[in-house]
């Protein structure tokens, strides 16, 4: 299974972009690259998946380089709300043991 | 999407005492799985909840001590057995739909304390 790699935690200000990293050198063809967000006291939910390049939901936009070797987040002008704890997983939709590993997760606390 | 609901919401026990943790999903979902997460920390994978034989558990937990039933497909329960403060976490339901691994649901979660 691809390891993941994110920073462990970011702060911003209300209305700025954030970009959240995820490294992942070591992706297999086949794996897709999941990101979830947490808030407290809740379980984790599903944001935005993608393959290459750029995707993009009403929540947030995923870029993907060439190389597929890292993956960014964005998340356009944040609000409190918006604080939580973001994972992002690698793997292989195709099998479903693939996407059940959690890495460390990046704990964004936006401020007013 | 996924409706999960699970029970109790919290509970504080002694510990040596057992909690059974049930998860009920609002359709007939081919997996299941049980995750814990301990403050401040991730989520690790428990076991896959197989409907109808034993748990599949990952390494590093037991069926002595998480026992773990399946009756149907929209049903799960965990029990976390002679309990230690150790085991005071979150613990969640997850399930994958059937013929989508892309998305996993998750339940609420119960927070559980041991004294």
């Amino acid at each position: 299974l691809a390891k993941t790699t994110q920073p462990i935690s970011m702060d911003s200000y209300e209305g700025q972009e954030v970009n959240i990293t995820c490294s992942h050198n070591n992706i297999a063809t086949n794996d897709y690259i999941t990101w979830y967000q947490q808030f407290p006291s809740q379980g984790p939910r599903f944001i935005i998946q993608g393959y290459k390049t750029k995707v993009t939901n009403e929540v947030a936009s995923l870029f993907i380089p060439a190389d597929r070797k890292s993956s960014t987040l964005s998340l356009p002008r944040v609000s409190l709300s918006d604080t939580a704890v973001y994972y992002c997983l690698v793997g292989d939709p195709n099998n479903a043991g693939n996407m059940l590993t959690f890495g460390g997760g990046t704990r964004l606390m936006v401020k007013p | 999407s996924a409706v999960i609901s699970q029970k109790p919401s919290r509970d504080i026990c002694q510990r040596g005492t057992s909690l059974t943790i049930q998860c009920q999903v609002d359709s007939q979902v081919t997996m299941m799985f049980w995750y814990r997460q301990q403050p401040g920390q991730s989520l690790t994978l428990i076991a896959t909840a197989n409907q109808g034989s034993e748990a599949t558990y990952e390494s590093g937990f037991v069926i002595d001590k998480f026992p773990i039933s399946r009756p149907n497909l929209t049903f799960s329960t965990l029990t976390v057995s002679n309990m230690s403060p150790e085991d005071s976490s979150i613990y969640l339901c997850s399930e994958l739909p059937t013929g989508s691994y892309n998305e996993q649901f998750f339940g609420p979660g119960t927070r559980l304390t041991v004294l």
